[in-house]
């Protein structure tokens, strides 16, 4: 199985909001609504941002959005903050019943 | 509140066999879908595999790995101990990482073990190294 495309790095001013996108196939992310969004500060475990495409745990921002559109999954993050600089990553499930995950995007707040 | 906590050897020469200990506490680890996740210095996250146990003893449970590994993972479940493991054989160096083991949110239907990840260890430095 080959990784979700992310792009390696975006950024953006605090206030401002940014999209970061996940592509993959149809074999995932475009044949099923159970994509997740992570996000990774340096040194710390992945924490749950967005599951199943748009839902948002309990406890995250309602700044962070998800959203789907053919083989491409997206996440929003509105109303910038400096706290939102991380790695984030997608994933997805498969047709195969298996997990693969995106290489990660490095959000930068200016 | 759960807590989970990874352990494991640090150090494992090549060719060896790398196990990693996940225990579990705040609650019971049946009926749940528990991942093991690694991580390679400065790269991304990649899903080794999962496994299920509903707490019924004359049922196996179900696991799912990662196809890229060749069968050389295997997870298992100690109840007793509230424990998940994780042995992978014939490690190289391509398998130095950090290893997570993670909770999945949904148990059933379909996807159920690979929705997203709501609870997570910190995580266990594996070296392979001679």
């Amino acid at each position: 199985q080959s990784a979700l495309t992310q792009p390696a790095s975006v950024s953006g001013s605090p206030g401002q909001s940014i999209t970061i996108s996940c592509t993959g196939t149809s074999s995932d992310v475009g044949g099923y609504n159970y994509v997740s969004w992570y996000q990774q500060h340096p040194g710390k475990a992945p924490e749950l941002m967005i599951y199943e495409v748009s839902n948002r745990p309990s406890g995250v921002s309602y700044r962070f959005s998800g959203s789907k559109s053919g083989n491409t999954a997206s996440l929003t993050i509105s109303g910038l903050q400096a706290e939102d600089e991380a790695d984030y990553y997608c994933s997805s499930y498969t047709s195969s019943n298996t997990l693969v995950f995106g290489g990660g995007t490095k959000l930068t707040v200016l | 509140q759960v807590q989970v906590q990874e352990s494991g050897p640090g150090l494992v020469k090549p060719s060896e066999t790398l196990s990693l200990t996940c225990t579990v506490s705040g609650r019971s680890i049946t009926d749940k879908y528990w991942s093991w996740i690694r991580q390679p210095p400065g790269k991304g996250l990649e899903w080794v595999g999962y496994m299920y146990f509903s707490g019924n003893p004359h049922y196996t449970g179900s696991t799912s790995y990662n196809p890229s590994l060749k069968s050389r993972a295997a997870i298992s479940i100690d109840t007793s101990k509230n424990q998940i493991s994780l042995k992978l054989t014939s490690v190289t160096a391509a398998d130095t990482a950090m290893y997570y083991c993670a909770r999945d949110v949904r148990v059933f239907g379909a996807a159920a073990g690979l929705d997203g990840f709501d609870v997570w260890g910190q995580g266990t430095m594996v070296t392979v190294s001679s």
